[in-house]
């Protein structure tokens, strides 16, 4: 079936640190790739997607190429703030003709950010 | 502020009662979704409507119902309920029902069975 793995946390670095947080998946066919961002207290908040193979989703500074070869869409920050710090979220959704959105999450990893 | 508005925020109950979460979309999104988020499960979908009518099925045992109400908001019912169901259920909305459509998730309801 289809399915999403990430490393486990926490992630523990200092501010302005490289991130990285690896995440592979299992499907079928053509999947879209997602990283929700989950803040303390509130519901999960989509950060950046890819639709297509070799797509680079990016928004705030955090970026992630969709990797057919290695079926892989790691996450990335070139210098990681304080405020950061949330759990992040790897997840896929496949496409049945348009008709559903079944978001498949993988198990989060806690990313923690010092100044 | 996702315009994704759950209800209530927190709710203490017995096992083998039956509760309500309700759940208002964002304005204008049609689609709804519920999710539960557990620490052993991590995030599940349970169910998916659009409009009104049962659009996807995920792993939303028996005693869980829902449905979306023509003003497009949305309800949770869980019966009987069980210590094993406590969690975080996540209500979230799109504007149509496909994949290229992003969720909007609310802050959640946070369930404790004791």
């Amino acid at each position: 079936g289809n399915s999403v793995t990430q490393m486990e946390g926490p992630v523990t670095l200092s501010e302005e640190a490289f991130l990285t947080i690896n995440c592979t998946y299992t499907a079928t066919g053509y999947p879209s790739l997602f990283w929700y961002v989950q803040y303390p207290g509130e519901g999960l908040q989509l950060l950046l997607k890819a639709t297509k193979a070799d797509d680079k989703g990016s928004n705030k500074g955090f970026e992630a190429t969709y990797r057919k070869e290695t079926t892989s869409f790691h996450l990335e920050k070139g210098s990681v703030q304080v405020s950061d710090s949330a759990v992040y979220f790897c997840a896929l959704s496949k496409r049945y003709g348009g008709a559903t959105n079944k978001l498949i999450f993988g198990t989060g990893t806690l990313l923690a950010v010092q100044p | 502020d996702s315009g994704v508005t759950q209800t209530p925020k927190h709710l203490i109950t017995a096992t083998g009662q039956r509760v309500t979460l309700r759940c208002s979309p964002r304005s204008g999104d049609l689609s709804v979704y519920w999710y539960q988020q557990s620490l052993d499960q991590g995030l599940q979908f349970l169910i998916q409507y659009y409009n009104g009518e049962e659009r996807a099925k995920g792993n939303i045992l028996e005693r869980f119902s829902a449905q979306q109400f023509p003003d497009l908001h949305s309800e949770l019912n869980l019966s009987s309920l069980e210590l094993g169901d406590s969690a975080l259920y996540f209500c979230a909305s799109s504007v149509a029902p496909g994949v290229d459509s992003p969720l909007h998730f609310g802050n959640g309801t946070r369930l404790t069975v004791t």
